[in-house]
């Protein structure tokens, strides 16, 4: 049962332009929500989270958005830059942490 | 800081082998995690710790998996005997409380043959 999905596999973006990446999720008890991104041959790494009581948080280039009404989370990077291609896990928390398959973003220069 | 750390960083044994995971967790972190990775199932939690104690392992697989935590520094996953379907890569993370985010080790990646 999987109770956070990511179903886009792979995302390619041109640099430069926004990367998309979403998330849905079907418990609605989860309560936060959190994306980690993951370099080849290394652990995944925070990169920003979200409390169920805010529909937004923002930190420099990277936004998250939660729709709860739609079980639905997106993460969006502008400008999107090389150093951003990496594996991106959308996870979500109620007691303990929940992770997606992934998303494997290549931002082509 | 060091950050988790996991030894060894790659396994490789063969079918019905003892193997056994080390993962050293952040100073003062007092939860501890281990994680699965496959490319089918993504990351699967496997089992957590709350102040050296096991909370849930309602992820472990089956009884060949398990897992202690004799201290607030030192953690270990041991896979008894050990087959190829677990071959993957083992994370440990640890966190400074239950709701805050993960800190991950660079994983040990586990070959059965």
């Amino acid at each position: 049962d999987q109770q956070v999905k990511q179903n886009s596999p792979s995302l390619s973006v041109q640099e430069g332009r926004i990367s998309i990446l979403n998330c849905d999720y079907t418990n609605s008890m989860f309560d936060y929500f959190l994306w980690y991104k993951k370099y080849p041959a290394e652990g995944p790494t925070f990169l920003i989270s979200i409390s169920s009581i805010k529909d937004k948080n923002e930190d420099g280039r990277f936004t998250v958005f939660l729709n709860k009404s739609a079980k639905h989370l997106s993460l969006h990077i502008v400008p999107s830059q090389p150093g951003d291609s990496a594996v991106y896990f959308c996870a979500a928390s109620v007691g303990k942490l929940v992770f997606g398959a992934g998303t494997i973003l290549r931002v082509k220069s | 800081d060091a950050g988790v750390i996991q030894s060894p960083r790659h396994e490789v044994t063969e079918m019905g082998q003892e193997v056994t995971l080390r993962c050293k967790p952040i100073s003062g972190h007092n939860s501890l995690f281990w994680y699965r990775q496959t490319m089918m199932r993504g990351l699967e939690l496997l089992i957590y710790f709350n102040n050296n104690v096991p909370i849930d392992d309602s992820g472990m697989p089956e009884d060949r998996f398990s897992a202690k935590m004799p201290n607030a520094s030192f953690s270990t996953l041991k896979i008894q005997p050990s087959e190829p379907r677990d071959s993957a890569v083992y994370f440990c993370a640890s966190s400074s409380s239950y709701n805050s985010p993960l800190h991950f080790g660079n994983g040990t990646r586990l070959t059965v043959t």
